[in-house]
């Protein structure tokens, strides 16, 4: 069974470019999170989409956007781009999302962006 | 929601038994606790999870206490390929996002 697949790997963009990340679950999962990891704040929670409905979102400005396919592959995009965004975006994907149960998330690879 | 504290650092050597405890006082009566593993400029893997006593698979053990409030990862005979940040979390029952605190880089020498 395929994991979670994130394209592309590594980015460069320069400020006030947008970008759009891709993000592919596994097989039969219908949720889908993305996740911020930088070595200051860590990892932080985005937004999850369940069956293309995006269902909770973290405190992140409206700049970051998502959205999700009847296949359930999502994209996230930020636009107006800031050398703060320089991160590794993270993708992770569930059956159902609910986390706290025993449900487990998977994770891909990420997406390493780096803002000139 | 639940927060998890971990100590920051760990550091040990080839061989040992590496125990990892966190800490989370405010644990809701239906959360489970998990345990993930980070390598640099990875996506966090799944290591264990538990909701009370103790679990075992092929790579860890996972020992929570009747209160809940604490759990203990153990690696055992850890190698040099274990270095890396573990992240415990436990989630808000229904809530559809991990809060993940600083976790514990586990640094494994020869």
């Amino acid at each position: 069974k395929a994991g979670v697949t994130q394209t592309p790997r590594y980015l460069i963009k320069t400020r006030g470019q947008q970008v759009t990340l891709s993000c592919s679950p596994i097989s039969g999962h219908r949720s889908v999170s993305w996740y911020q990891q930088t070595p200051g704040q860590g990892l932080q929670f985005l937004f999850e989409y369940f069956s293309e409905t995006q269902r909770n979102k973290g405190n992140f400005p409206g700049r970051f956007s998502g959205r999700q396919f009847s296949n359930s592959r999502s994209e996230m995009n930020v636009s107006t781009l800031e050398l703060g965004d320089s991160a590794l975006y993270l993708c992770a994907s569930s059956p159902t999302g609910l986390t706290g149960t025993n449900e487990k998330l998977f994770f891909g690879s990420g997406t390493q962006l780096s803002v000139l | 929601l639940a927060k998890t504290t971990q100590p920051i650092s760990m550091d040990s050597y080839e061989g040992q038994e590496v125990n990892i405890t966190c800490s989370h006082n405010n644990i809701a009566t239906n959360d489970y606790i998990t345990w993930y593993q980070q390598f640099p400029s990875q996506g966090p893997r799944f290591i264990i999870q538990g909701y009370k006593t103790k679990v075992t698979n092929e790579v860890a053990s996972l020992f929570i206490p009747a209160d809940r409030k604490s759990s203990t990862l153990s690696l055992p005979r850890v190698s040099l390929s274990d270095t890396a940040v573990y992240y415990c979390l436990v989630g808000d029952t229904g809530r559809r996002a991990l809060t993940f605190g600083s976790g514990t880089r586990l640094q494994v020498q020869p």
